[in-house]
């Protein structure tokens, strides 16, 4: 079991705004920066979002990130067919000194 | 261009020790904040974080799988190695080394491939 908590899947169709929540507790997501990593089916995972809401160079302006207290949300605005993936959150754990990860969310573009 | 590409066994038996070596390029794991990770991938499951060794040879292990791992580096190689011991086929899974940062060190970028590590007699 993760301890950071997504919802196992999201749907949306073309053009919506989809938000990807991961819930965690004060010792991980509460001080400590979030990232966010998109993986296709066969492929290694890819950093989509850094320090709670930063994109890396070459990622889409329709990819957001935010943080309020425990909780992360990840954005995608103008949902395109290609989004379609696994999404998942991270973060380190002062309790554990270990990296955690979420369950990951599978977002399907209807 | 970092690049960093996993390699080892496709398959163990049960009870063996797995030994998965990093080869990478593009950085050097003496600089200053420079780390490499390991993180692996059951079939059709979520990321579990593995290991770590910094640039000052400070390492950090899973909490559940620490007296298995061992993580260990060859600078003169460019090279990080991760052991398993006493391996099982709940251990089956895609394994992926990832470059770090040491001032976020759940912000990996970038990944290799992975290599898929099947526990079967």
């Amino acid at each position: 079991q993760s301890v950071l908590t997504q919802p196992p899947s999201a749907s949306g169709t073309p053009g919506q705004r989809v938000t990807i929540s991961c819930s965690g507790s004060r010792s991980n997501i509460g001080g400590n920066n979030v990232n966010w990593y998109q993986q296709f089916p066969g492929t290694s995972p890819k950093l989509l979002i850094y320090s709670d809401k930063y994109r890396p160079s070459g990622v889409s302006e329709r990819f957001s990130g935010s943080k309020s207290a425990t909780s992360a949300s990840l954005v995608i605005s103008g949902l395109q067919s290609e989004d379609e993936s696994d999404y998942y959150c991270a973060a380190w754990d002062d309790n554990l000194e270990n990296v955690i990860f979420g369950g990951g969310t599978k977002l399907t573009v209807l | 261009q970092v690049t960093l590409r996993e390699s080892g066994p496709a398959l163990v038996k049960p009870t063996q020790t797995l030994t998965l070596t990093c080869t990478f390029s593009g950085f050097s794991l003496t600089t200053f904040g420079i780390c490499v990770t390991w993180i692996r991938q059951p079939p059709g499951r979520a990321l579990e974080w593995l290991a770590r060794i910094d640039w000052d040879d400070d390492k950090y292990y899973s909490t559940s799988l620490k007296t298995r791992l061992t993580i260990s580096k060859d600078t003169s190689k460019n090279q990080v190695v991760l052991t398993m011991t006493n391996m099982d086929p709940a251990d089956t899974a895609t394994y992926y080394c990832a470059r770090i940062m040491h001032v976020d060190p759940s912000k990996f970028d970038p990944w290799g491939q992975g290599t898929l590590v099947t526990v079967s007699s």
